[in-house]
Parts: structure tokens; sequence; C-alpha cells
């Protein structure tokens, strides 16, 4: 099993582009999560998804959008890059268990770079 | 509401010296906490995690940790600290279920000869 994998590891964009991340999981996994890491802030949760078709609000939604067609995957999109959307990226899975919380699973990252 | 803060964004220890990293969760329902490592340039994994099973929780690579409710504390400890430990180290919390993680800042971890 490959896990949790992300497309692409690196990107660079300019400001007012757009662009789509890719997160997909082989794991069956119902619930999917994208964060973003800055240095000094930990992991913010930017949006998720409890199953396929849903999607919703995290701690830091705004300037991101996310569609779930199909469970295995989750895309990340920015309309119009900002700088401030430099970070890295992560995308994690887990499964879900009424009344407590399964472990989540994370994908090795893309690092987003906005000039 | 649920929050984690981690005390000391860096942390320096010698090779075989005690590990101990702090986190202090806040939250109004019991919690669910979990430590996460990571090794430069790559995703998260977990360590161990607290399910209210029982307090003293045994993780990977010789860590463990003690969740005290009277203290909110979930401090990460590993007796004798090696090379291969020095990465960061996040505690997490979940509360109520949601299976929603709340993360700290972090704590960088650097082992030293």
């Amino acid at each position: 099993n490959a896990g949790v994998t992300q497309t692409p590891k690196f990107r660079v964009l300019k400001t007012g582009q757009s662009m789509t991340l890719l997160c997909a999981q082989d794991m069956n996994h119902e619930y999917m999560y994208w964060y973003r890491q800055d240095p000094g802030m930990g992991l913010r949760l930017i949006h998720y998804s409890v199953g396929e078709g849903t999607t919703a609000k995290g701690e830091v939604p705004d300037g991101y959008n996310v569609s779930r067609l199909k469970k295995q995957n989750f895309l990340l999109g920015l309309e119009s890059a900002a700088p401030s959307q430099t970070s890295v990226y992560f995308c994690a899975s887990s499964l879900p268990l009424a009344g407590s919380t399964d472990t989540q699973y994370f994908g090795p990252g893309t690092r987003l770079t906005v000039l | 509401a649920q929050s984690v803060t981690q005390l000391g964004s860096h942390v320096s220890v010698s090779e075989g010296a005690l590990v101990l990293l702090r986190c202090n969760y806040s939250s109004s329902v019991p919690p669910y906490l979990f430590w996460y490592v990571q090794y430069p340039n790559q995703g998260l994994q977990l360590l161990l995690k607290y399910t209210s099973a029982a307090t003293l929780v045994k993780g990977i690579n010789g860590f463990e940790a003690e969740f005290k409710k009277s203290e909110t504390s979930f401090h990460l400890t590993k007796p004798s600290a090696h090379m291969s430990d020095a990465a960061e180290y996040f505690c997490a919390v979940s509360a109520g279920g949601g299976n929603k993680l709340t993360f700290g800042t972090g704590t960088q971890l650097k082992v030293e000869l």
C-alpha cells in the first residue's frame, strides 16, 4: 500500500495564478484533511471531508476550495494564489470511530512558494 | 474549544540523556491526545495516542507519555536519547470524538554527542 500520496511535491506560483493539489489514499478511509504548516505555528486545518461528496471548513479556509468527488481523492484548490499562501501543505486521512478519534495518516507534503 | 500548548520550541539533549517534551491541553470534555513526530522533509508519523484506556501510553522507538488529568498534561518522555530521535514533535488533541485534531506549535528536538 502506498498510504497517502500527494502531487506535486514542489511548486512555485506567481501571485494570482491558480493551482490544484491532489491527495490520494488507498486505505479506504472515510475522512480526509488538508493542513498547512508554517514555522512556529504547527499544523492548521484548512478543510476536511467526512465522506465522498462532502466537505467542511477548518480553521483557516479562506482562499482555498476543496472537492471530494471520489472517496480516495481529496483536491485542494487555490483560485488566486497570494504570497501568504506560501507554506507546506499536508494531506491526511483516517477512519471514523464512533465516540473516539482515530489516527490520522499523513502524506509527504507539498512545498508551495508564491512569488 | 480545545487547544494544546507545547512548552519550549527547541529542546537540546545529549545522547543517552532523558528526553522530556512538554504538552498541556485544554478541553471541556475528556480528550484524546496524540504525539506525532516529523523527520526533516517528511510527513507526520504517529508516536503514540491516549484514548482513555490507560494513563501511561507506550509508543514506538521507546517513547512513552503519561496522561495527568489533574495537571492537564501529556508529556512525552524517553529514558535515553539517540541521535536518530532528532526531529520535530507535535502534540495534538481531539475532543468529543469529532476526529478533528488541534496541533501544538511543535518542539524541535536536537540530540548532541
